[in-house]
């Protein structure tokens, strides 16, 4: 079992389709954070929501935290091109001077135009 | 707005080499990280860095592995002598103090050790 699994592993949509990808992972958090990246690129920080919250928004993102359940949801709504990439989502453990991100494996979203 | 940046964006080396790589975080930032990314795997968490020294370590950072902050601005990484499964894209990651934990990542530099 291993922290972090996105599911599902690829995902295919037309643009203007809302896309949802989930995450679930086995230990305690102190928040969750969402990343994409482009093919080849660096990791660009999406949203992060905390293990108090149970939703957050930011533009067309939505994420949900179920912290009984173990699992995240990241909700991209009205989808464009310009979305395609992988999303990955990492745990966040510990505070302060600890905290390190643990990724899961990724998901792969295609939007076809 | 304020970005990580890393150099080079690649680096080849031969096996045995020495090799360091460098990072800008953002400037009020306090907190630092090092991840890796082999090819096709999970990104993965090397070390993190907080008041001139290593919070935290991962298995992969061995004796082969160090950090430092050299200036007010720099956060390297070095491998002291790589080896060919050293190649991966290595990342810089950096945040602000408490309450805030978004870590932002540099466009990460690609090590080929042949």
């Amino acid at each position: 079992s291993q922290q972090g699994e996105e599911d599902p592993q690829a995902l295919s949509i037309q643009e203007g389709e809302n896309a949802t990808m989930n995450c679930s992972y086995k230990t305690s958090i102190n928040n969750l954070q969402w990343y994409r990246q482009n093919s080849g690129r660096g990791l660009v920080h999406l949203i992060l929501i905390r293990s108090n919250e149970r939703e957050k928004h930011s533009g067309r993102l939505r994420v949900t935290l179920d912290t009984s359940k173990k699992s995240s949801s990241l909700l991209i709504t009205a989808s464009r091109a310009a979305d395609t990439a992988s999303y990955f989502c990492a745990t966040d453990p510990n505070t302060g001077a600890n905290s390190k991100l643990t990724f899961g494996k990724g998901i792969t979203l295609s939007v076809r135009p | 707005e304020p970005e990580v940046t890393q150099t080079p964006s690649h680096q080849v080396t031969q096996m045995g080499q020495e090799v360091i790589l460098r990072c800008v975080p953002i400037s009020n930032h306090l907190y630092f990280y090092w991840y890796r990314q082999i090819l096709g795997q999970k990104v993965e968490f090397l070390v993190s860095f907080y008041n001139n020294e290593i919070s935290e370590k991962s298995e992969i950072f061995d004796d082969q592995f160090s950090v430092e902050r050299p200036d007010g601005s720099n956060f390297t990484l070095k491998i002291r002598s790589t080896k060919l499964e050293d190649s991966a894209m290595y990342f810089c990651a950096s945040r602000r103090d408490r309450p805030n934990y978004e870590q932002y990542f540099g466009p990460g530099t690609r090590l080929t050790v042949t």
